[in-house]
């Protein structure tokens, strides 16, 4: 089974600041992770996804997530804060075999401070 | 791209009506279609899985009569919250993903039930 533990609901950083969002995650078997963004009012768009090819993942808008084994975690960063970049951030994980099944975070709502 | 239509976007009901929200794949074959569910402050939660031409599967602790799901095509799932109450506003999304076709996410629905 797996499942995904989201560290700080809320998170604020100063513009310029790095920004970073922990994910913590827990498979039987290695799995895929993704990170999905969430501004106001729209629905959910696709950050990164690691898919067990390169650990260090690049997304869209500067961010970027490194995959750790050994310590099971996804944080996601970005090292300059724009205000633009203010929205809700889900991890996710699911099973590489089925592929279908997501399991998401309690998410983290990233606050920029002029 | 492919891309997955939901429908509507918001919506407003009264107490005791019935609310269908669709989703559509628009330019491939949905063999497979998930329902969340987003409370307030909280993550998505996984209603249940369509498979098209079958009865959903529902995750543990949602009311199949109440939230009725219906995948009768490749290319449409439809979401009816019957008899809804107050306490089923919420932010609904859907996904779906076909053969070798990666998971696509809706842009969700805002229910709201006065």
């Amino acid at each position: 089974a797996q499942s995904v533990t989201q560290l700080g609901s809320h998170v604020s950083v100063s513009e310029g600041a790095l920004v970073l969002l922990r994910c913590n995650y827990s498979s039987s078997v290695p799995p895929y992770l993704f990170w999905y963004v969430q501004y106001p009012n729209q629905g959910l768009q696709l950050l990164l996804k690691y898919t067990s090819a390169a650990t260090l993942v690049k997304g869209i808008n500067g961010f970027e997530a490194e995959f750790k084994k050994s310590e099971t975690s996804f944080h996601l960063t970005k090292p300059s804060a724009h205000m633009s970049d203010a929205a809700e951030y889900f991890c996710a994980v699911s099973d590489p075999d089925t592929g279908n099944q997501f399991y998401f975070g309690t998410g983290t709502s990233l606050t920029v401070i002029p | 791209g492919a891309v997955v239509s939901q429908h509507p976007s918001w919506v407003i009901c009264k107490s005791g009506t019935s609310v269908k929200i669709e989703c559509r794949s628009l330019d491939f074959q949905a063999t497979t279609m998930f329902w969340y569910r987003q409370f307030p402050k909280q993550s998505l939660m996984l209603m249940a899985t369509s498979n098209e031409g079958s009865k959903a599967t529902y995750e543990q602790g949602v009311e199949k009569d109440k939230f009725l799901i219906n995948h009768a095509s490749l290319t449409l799932s439809t979401l009816t919250v019957t008899s809804a109450h107050p306490e089923d506003s919420s932010f609904y999304i859907c996904s779906a993903r076909g053969p070798g076709s990666p998971l696509h996410f809706g842009n969700g629905t805002r229910l709201t039930v006065t």
